[in-house]
């Protein structure tokens, strides 16, 4: 069964700090792994996308990687600001032009940064 | 450009009444979603459209849901008759290409039926 297992569940860290969270998913085939941002009360956003070919990938403060050989990604915020606070969601796409219906959601990671 | 468009933000109504929620996606996406997300379940797929068409509602939770998509600037989901345990927040999502699998999700519809 495809699954996307997120950690930590929940993350509390000060403003101006780094953290990393971590996604480990057993999706086959795969074809790519997102992140996205969801702030409170609003429609999750995507922040990068990761290709089978890549192993790293910047967004300003966010770095995403991903092994596709251990079947891992993880998303590191550098320099935490307030406006981070959210919940994170990664997802992984099989591919294909029909794959709508086979993304696999991971159950988010809620980042809490507080000044 | 306008992103997904969703009506209503909020809605609360009694158990038994019928839920209308509606969705405008993003001009020329021609691929649609309809997701609920909970605390306990996350985002859980509902229906998905692909060219106005119905291609996977196996995530319909029961008779009581149903989705259309008359053409490709709009499509509602109905609950009929409403329980409590559909009080979630309701998202519609649009998407291009479906092989980079990233999608356009609106802002949501926070149903509370008491």
């Amino acid at each position: 069964k495809n699954q996307v297992e997120q950690s930590p569940q929940s993350l509390i860290i000060l403003e101006g700090k780094n953290c990393t969270l971590q996604c480990n998913y057993t999706v086959s085939p795969f074809s790519n792994l997102r992140w996205y941002k969801q702030d409170t009360g609003r429609g999750p956003v995507s922040l990068t996308i990761m290709t089978f070919s890549e192993n790293t990938k910047s967004n300003g403060r966010y770095t995403a990687t991903l092994d596709a050989d251990t079947k891992q990604s993880s998303l590191h915020i550098t320099a935490s600001q307030l406006s981070d606070s959210a919940s994170y969601i990664c997802v992984v796409s099989p591919g294909g032009h029909n794959a709508g219906n086979m993304l696999t959601f991971g159950g988010g990671t809620r980042l809490m940064v507080k000044p | 450009d306008a992103g997904v468009i969703q009506s209503p933000r909020h809605e609360v109504t009694e158990m038994g009444q019928e839920v209308t929620l509606r969705c405008k996606p993003i001009s020329g996406h021609n691929s649609l979603f309809w997701y609920r997300q909970t605390m306990m379940r996350g985002l859980e797929l509902l229906i998905y459209f692909n060219n106005n068409v119905p291609i996977d509602d196996s995530g319909m939770p029961e008779d009581r849901f149903s989705a259309k998509m008359p053409n490709a600037s709009f499509s509602t989901l109905k609950i009929q008759p409403s329980e409590p345990r559909d009080s979630a927040v309701y998202f519609c999502a649009s998407s291009l290409a479906l092989t980079t699998g990233e999608l356009f999700f609106g802002e949501g519809s926070r149903l509370t039926v008491l």
